[in-house]
């Protein structure tokens, strides 16, 4: 089936604009996180939806960052004024959600924020 | 220092070699053990993951962790020019409140096997 796809794949963006970032989840998975992956930091965790909710904001840099979902399915994180240390790769994973399975995120392709 | 430490490399072996992947931990509270394969521009892929300490295996790959010695290890046999990619150590803590589980990565080992 298909997985988890995320658009844009690439985005460059001037200092101080806004950006929008889409992932769409694997069919039926419940949870979706949103992590960055960049040169000096690795991948860290940024949020985590279950359903509509966000049980866990903990990983969000500043206020600048914000995420959201809806119908359980499609989440949007946006990164207002944005910075040139916001230049990463901005990956979003789904799982099953609490139970059999929850364990298993699987990631999408991710999109490649560049900041001028 | 990191909660997960793994060693960069580049590691660079023969094709048919073993290749051993390792990272350390200090938080006792992580509770699956992962490991992710990644190639160039790719998301990362879930290769395997444990959960108690031992051994497990699928196909070439065998993940191995030590609870006690916080210390986990991918071993990947008759290795191929496509396993060449980075790899990635990845440790999950339970969120108390919604039931989802934060992963802790290491910050991957890139391998390259050789004709």
């Amino acid at each position: 089936g298909a997985g988890v796809s995320q658009s844009p794949s690439n985005k460059v963006t001037e200092k101080g604009k806004d950006v929008e970032l889409r992932c769409d989840p694997i069919s039926g998975h419940t949870a979706l996180y949103w992590y960055r992956q960049s040169l000096g930091q690795g991948l860290e965790f940024l949020i985590y939806f279950q359903g509509n909710s966000a049980p866990d904001k903990s990983g969000l840099p500043s206020d600048r960052f914000s995420a959201e979902r809806t119908g359980g399915s499609v989440s949007t994180l946006t990164i207002q004024r944005t910075q040139q240390e916001d230049s990463a790769v901005y990956l979003c994973a789904s799982s099953a959600g609490p139970g059999q399975g929850a364990y298993e995120q699987y990631f999408g392709p991710g999109t490649r924020l560049t900041v001028t | 220092q990191k909660e997960v430490e793994q060693d960069p490399g580049p590691l660079s072996v023969p094709e048919g070699a073993i290749v051993s992947l390792n990272c350390t931990y200090s938080n006792s509270a992580f509770q699956y053990f992962m490991w992710y394969r990644q190639y160039s521009r790719k998301g990362p892929e879930l290769l395997m993951y444990t959960y108690s300490s031992g051994n497990k295996e699928d196909g070439r790959f065998t993940a191995q962790v030590d609870k006690s010695s916080k210390y986990i290890s991918l071993f990947i046999r008759d290795s191929q020019p496509s396993d060449s990619a980075t790899y990635l150590c990845a440790m999950s803590s339970f969120i108390l409140t919604g039931g989802g589980n934060k992963l802790t990565f290491g910050t991957g080992t890139q391998l390259k096997v050789e004709l």
